[in-house]
């Protein structure tokens, strides 16, 4: 168990360019949440997926965003037209849709992606 | 809709001194509450949660918050910090039925520990 990754780690585009970010979940976890977290702020949920479905989707989510989980492993998240408000720290969380104790409802953290729209 | 309030955006405490995180929450309907810590130069990670059953909940590092349902409160206490508890406090809630997984977090408590 190698804990969830996120690549890459820092971003840094020109406003108008398109960027793409990747989650690799703990694997045996079948939901997968996307957050942004911007300065002086908590993680604010984005996104979550259980398996490939995408079941429940922010309204801060918007057309410029797209995320997928094609097989039900990793993520993508795309933003498109990137804009300088994107700028922010892209975290990904995975959990297991089932557990016991500890396991129940916890949601495990990845580094996050810091992305900088300049 | 739910919503959490983190009505102190820092605490510093002296090391050894008691601590209080205070967490407030919003919801029409049943909650789960979560406290997740994030130390300098790490991801999140779950402290300790409420799903059910006794209002008190512990920690494996000496934090314990209690659910109090008529105060819509979940506060973080800890008898003595030491240094190595310097990090910043997430409290969080979701809805806890309906199928729902959207968790709400608050903005956050950076406890500084000072030796």
């Amino acid at each position: 168990d190698t804990g969830v990754s996120q690549n890459p780690r820092h971003k840094i585009t020109k406003r108008g360019q398109n960027v793409t970010f990747r989650c690799d979940p703990i694997s045996e976890h079948n939901r997968l949440y996307w957050y942004r977290q911007t300065l002086g702020q908590g993680p604010e949920f984005l996104t979550y997926f259980q398996n490939e479905a995408q079941l429940e989707k922010s309204r801060l989510l918007s057309d410029r965003f797209s995320a997928e989980r094609p097989k039900g492993s990793f993520s993508t998240l795309e933003i498109q037209r990137t804009e300088q408000g994107d700028s922010a720290m892209y975290l990904c969380a995975s959990s297991p849709s089932s557990g016991q104790g500890f396991y129940q409802e916890t949601q495990y953290f990845g580094p996050g992606t810091r992305l900088l729209v300049l | 809709a739910q919503s959490v309030t983190q009505l102190d955006s820092q605490v510093p405490v002296f090391e050894e001194a008691p601590v209080e995180l205070r967490c407030n929450y919003s919801s029409s309907v049943s909650v789960y509450l979560f406290w997740y810590v994030q130390y300098p130069n790490q991801g999140l990670q779950l402290l300790l949660k409420y799903l059910s059953g006794s209002t008190l909940v512990e920690s494996i590092n000496g934090f314990e918050a209690e659910f109090n349902k008529s105060q819509t409160s979940f506060h973080l206490r800890k008898p003595s910090v030491h240094i190595s508890d310097t990090a910043e406090y997430f409290c969080a809630v979701r809805l806890s039925s309906g199928g729902y997984q959207k968790v709400t977090f608050g903005t956050g408590t950076k406890l500084q520990v000072i030796p």
